[in-house]
């Protein structure tokens, strides 16, 4: 597509639930990335994803959290029993192999854990 | 120490005034910068890559010095448009690393 598409763009969840958050990276960009954003606060990385290699889930802040990219291209993030703590938006980037020109974000999905 | 670190600000400057961010980053094998503009409640967007030799990309002169690892944003004749969080982002073998921004606010 022409840009970073996340889906849905809001979700209201109850704490407690599992929400799964979707990302359609640009057509041909190799690598993605899962961010999450507080109100008010910087960019908090959570995973990952470079063509076929292992996923770099260093930032996922719980085991609660996992994201999968099936095919190289739309990638999902999972979170399981959700916390109001997890309020924020996350946000979804993706970029060619080289990250030597920056990336390109979609415009996010606020969640919010009621 | 954090990865990448700015002054948070706010910066509150008037309209035509010149304001300048600094970036400091830890990690010496860092390998491309850039600086991103995030406007209230929107995605970031890239802004313009940050070159060793220094570039420049109308009212914005962005400045790299990898000796004393820090980055600079300089923004002449400042717009109300401006107003904005800049963020620095400094990439080491894909992984992109992002400082907290500096809020700016630009005042007629």
């Amino acid at each position: 597509g022409a840009g970073v598409s996340q889906s849905p763009s809001n979700k209201v969840t109850e704490k407690g639930k599992d929400v799964e958050l979707r990302c359609d990276p640009i057509s041909g960009h190799t690598a993605l990335y899962w961010y999450r954003q507080s109100l008010g606060q910087g960019l908090e990385f959570l995973i990952y994803f470079q063509g076929n290699s292992a996923p770099d889930k260093s930032g996922l802040p719980s085991d609660r959290f996992s994201a999968e990219r099936t095919g190289g291209s739309v990638s999902t993030l999972t979170i399981q029993r959700t916390q109001q703590e997890d309020s924020a938006v996350y946000l979804c980037a993706s970029s060619l192999e080289t990250t030597d020109y920056g990336y390109t974000f979609g415009s996010g999905t606020r969640l919010t854990v009621v | 120490r954090k990865e990448v670190e700015q002054d948070p600000g706010p910066f509150n400057v008037p309209e035509g005034a010149t304001v300048a961010f600094n970036c400091t980053y830890s990690n010496s094998a860092s390998q491309s910068f850039f600086w991103y503009r995030q406007d209230c409640r929107k995605e970031p967007k890239l802004l313009m890559s940050v070159y060793s030799s220094g570039n420049e990309d109308g009212r914005f002169t962005a400045q790299l010095n990898r000796a004393s690892q820090y980055i600079s944003l300089l923004i002449r004749d400042s717009k109300l448009s401006d107003s904005a969080t800049y963020l620095c982002v400094v990439n080491m073998m894909g992984d992109m690393r992002f400082g907290a921004g500096t809020r700016l606010t630009v005042k007629p």
